[in-house]
């Protein structure tokens, strides 16, 4: 049973590009939360989608925007990259109806902005 | 903010317990006690939950205490592959799963020696 993939694995991009992040969640999940990590850090929540809508968002500017597809997997977007957004982006999905249970999180995405 | 206060590293001899302490002292009723592990390089992975009583799984133990104010992970036999930061989250599960975004702290970085 796949678990949460994400892709690619490793990303440079240069200030002021755009970045697109993708996430299958894994099977089952319906839910799907994106989380910033900085270098020695916790991870930072981004923003959760749930029935192709965002459900809920953390304390990230607009340059962040997402979308869930009907399949469930999911795109992390952000515009105008700043070096400040270097870090390890995860994806961690979940099913609705299990209440309390914990999520399955992704390897991540490393991003490197230069 | 986090919710929870951990020790930023602790050492534990290989084949002894790990004891990871956690203060969550403004904890609410409805909420529960969640740990989570990330080993270098990976997403973060579930370990165990629980509201009140002690709770026990294949990886670990969670006693809480009776006022609900701390909490302490037990690892019964430590091996090198424990190795990792452990974050301890408190979380309201009333609100159903889909929307209970999980902050995370700075965690415990466990040091297993040989």
């Amino acid at each position: 049973d796949a678990g949460v993939t994400q892709s690619p694995t490793h990303l440079i991009k240069t200030r002021g590009q755009q970045v697109t992040l993708r996430c299958s969640p894994k099977s089952g999940h319906d839910t799907v939360s994106w989380y910033q990590q900085a270098l020695g850090q916790g991870p930072q929540f981004i923003f959760q989608y749930y029935e192709e809508e965002e459900r809920q968002r953390g304390n990230f500017p607009d340059r962040f925007s997402g979308h869930q597809f009907p399949n469930y997997s999911s795109e992390l977007n952000v515009n105008a990259l700043l070096l400040g957004d270097s870090a390890l982006y995860l994806c961690a999905s979940s099913f609705i109806g299990q209440g309390s249970y914990g999520y399955t999180f992704g390897s991540g995405t490393r991003l490197t902005v230069v | 903010d986090a919710k929870t206060t951990q020790p930023p590293s602790m050492d534990c001899a290989e084949g002894r317990a790990a004891n990871l302490p956690c203060n969550h002292s403004t904890i609410s009723g409805n909420e529960y006690v969640y740990w989570y592990r990330q080993i270098h390089s990976q997403g973060p992975q579930y370990i165990i939950h629980g509201l009140k009583n002690n709770e026990t799984n294949e990886m670990a133990s969670l006693i809480i205490t009776e006022d609900r104010k701390s909490s302490t992970l037990i690892l019964p036999h430590a091996t090198l592959r424990d190795t990792a930061v452990y974050y301890c989250i408190v979380r309201d599960a009333l609100l159903g799963g889909a929307t209970n975004k999980l902050i995370f702290g700075t965690g415990t970085l466990l040091a297993v020696q040989p």
